[in-house]
């Protein structure tokens, strides 16, 4: 069974611009939450999606934002890029998000200039 | 609000020793899951264990095993015959049960294994 797949690996974009990062989970798998990593902040949970619906959402501006479509394939989208986004973009799929275990992507680099 | 707390930002251990590391957290909630995950140079986080709260037993992996103190809310990680793979960063992660189905994660403790 393939993993969790997120591409680009690694993206470098300018501050202002916006960016557009994907994530395919496992087969089977309905829930697919998305992690901002950082040196600082640690990791930080950025939405959760459920059968093409936000269930749950992080304190993070509205600059972040996410959808899923009915394969369960999700993205996110930064607008407006700012140098603190600069971070490893982490995401992760289950089979519903409750009691079990999500398995990791490994995730996007991206690098705000 | 749920914290993690991991108190040791760096550890060291001989191969084929054993080592334990430290995990607290802070809830209010009777019924969660915690977790420790591992992230090698690779990136990708990977599942080492996993807790549930209502059980007494504590979770055994291999050479991976737990010591859950559910009223001191601790959750320390034990690894047993250290191996040069299991250098990486180890994080702490509660659950929720219900609700809301997001890791609150620790900030990490950075492990490494010396041949």
């Amino acid at each position: 069974k393939a993993g969790v797949t997120q591409t680009p690996r690694y993206l470098i974009k300018t501050r202002g611009q916006q960016v557009t990062l994907s994530c395919s989970p496992i087969s089977g798998h309905r829930s697919v939450s998305w992690y901002q990593q950082t040196p600082g902040q640690g990791l930080q949970f950025l939405f959760e999606y459920f059968s093409e619906t936000q269930r749950n959402k992080g304190n993070f501006p509205g600059r972040f934002s996410g959808r899923q479509f009915s394969n369960s394939r999700s993205e996110m989208n930064v607008s407006t890029l700012e140098l603190g986004d600069s971070a490893l973009y982490l995401c992760a799929s289950s089979p519903t998000g409750q009691n079990t275990e999500a398995f990791f992507g490994q995730g996007t680099r991206l690098t705000v200039v | 609000a749920q914290t993690v707390t991991q108190s040791q930002p760096e550890m060291s251990v001989q191969e084929a020793e054993t080592v334990t590391l430290s995990c607290t957290y802070d809830t209010s909630e009777s019924n969660y899951y915690l977790f420790w995950y591992k992230q090698p140079p690779s990136r990708q986080m990977i599942l080492v264990i996993r807790q549930e709260a209502y059980k007494q037993q504590n979770a055994t992996e291999n050479r991976f095993s737990v010591n859950f103190q559910k009223a001191a809310k601790s959750f320390s990680l034990k690894i047993s015959d250290s191996q040069l793979g299991d250098t990486a960063m180890y994080f702490c992660a509660f659950k929720f049960t219900s609700g809301t189905y997001k890791y609150i994660f620790g900030t990490g403790t950075r492990l490494k294994v010396l041949a």
